[in-house]
């Protein structure tokens, strides 16, 4: 079945380190592409798009991903996270076809950012 | 403030009821979609409409419908509610393809 997968669950990591998260998505095609994040007890707020041209893509907050056609693939990447970053954090990808561009999400990773 | 606003923000109601969520689009933004994030079954797309017509249809029980309205607000009707329905339920707007999405804070929807 077409989806969209996200491996890291949960991660936990200290103040400056570098995050990358990964995304796999398993449809054929043309595919845009989203990262959203999840601050605890909020709403979804887009981070990062990519519809075409350049496959590294800068989001706010610091964060950038990078489209790779070959593997199917938009991971997220910040190079120094903050405490304020711990939030769960979706990928999600507008499946070629129809049915207008709804979104399809991965399961999430849940970040814990620690002092 | 996402410019997406649904109300309530939280409900409780008990097992064979019917509850109402409205959701009120960001100005000039002609689709929404509803979303359903509960624990086990993560974000779930339910329903789109898109000026006023139903879009594309996801994961949407039999029980639940939605509607949009003329002035572009949207309502997802529950009924006959189980205490597996019970989750956090977003609308999110957007102007069209290509475009990005704007998330309401969502519903808590409790039932007990």
């Amino acid at each position: 079945a077409q989806s969209v997968s996200q491996h890291n669950h949960h991660v936990i990591l200290s103040e400056a380190a570098s995050l990358e998260l990964g995304c796999n998505y398993s449809y054929g095609g043309t595919v845009n592409l989203f990262w959203y994040v999840q601050y605890p007890g909020q709403h979804l707020q887009l981070l990062l798009k990519y519809f075409s041209g350049d496959p590294l893509v800068k989001g706010i907050k610091g964060f950038e991903a990078e489209f790779i056609k070959s593997k199917f693939s938009f991971n997220l990447r910040k190079p120094s996270v903050q405490w304020s970053d711990t939030a769960e954090y979706f990928c999600a990808v507008t499946p070629p076809g129809g049915g207008g561009n709804k979104l399809t999400f991965g399961t999430g990773t849940q970040l814990k950012v620690e002092l | 403030d996402s410019g997406v606003t649904q109300t309530p923000k939280h409900l409780i109601t008990a097992t064979g009821q019917r509850v109402t969520l409205r959701c009120s689009p960001r100005s000039g933004d002609l689709s929404v979609y509803w979303y359903q994030q509960s624990l086990d079954q993560g974000l779930q797309f339910l329903i789109q409409y898109y000026n006023g017509e139903e879009r594309a249809k996801g994961n949407i029980l039999e029980r639940f419908s939605a509607q949009q309205f003329p002035d572009l607000h949207s309502e997802l009707n529950l009924s006959s509610l189980e205490l597996g329905d019970s989750a956090l339920y977003f609308c999110a707007s957007s102007r069209g393809q290509g475009s990005g999405y704007t998330f309401g804070s969502g519903t808590r929807l409790t039932v007990v």
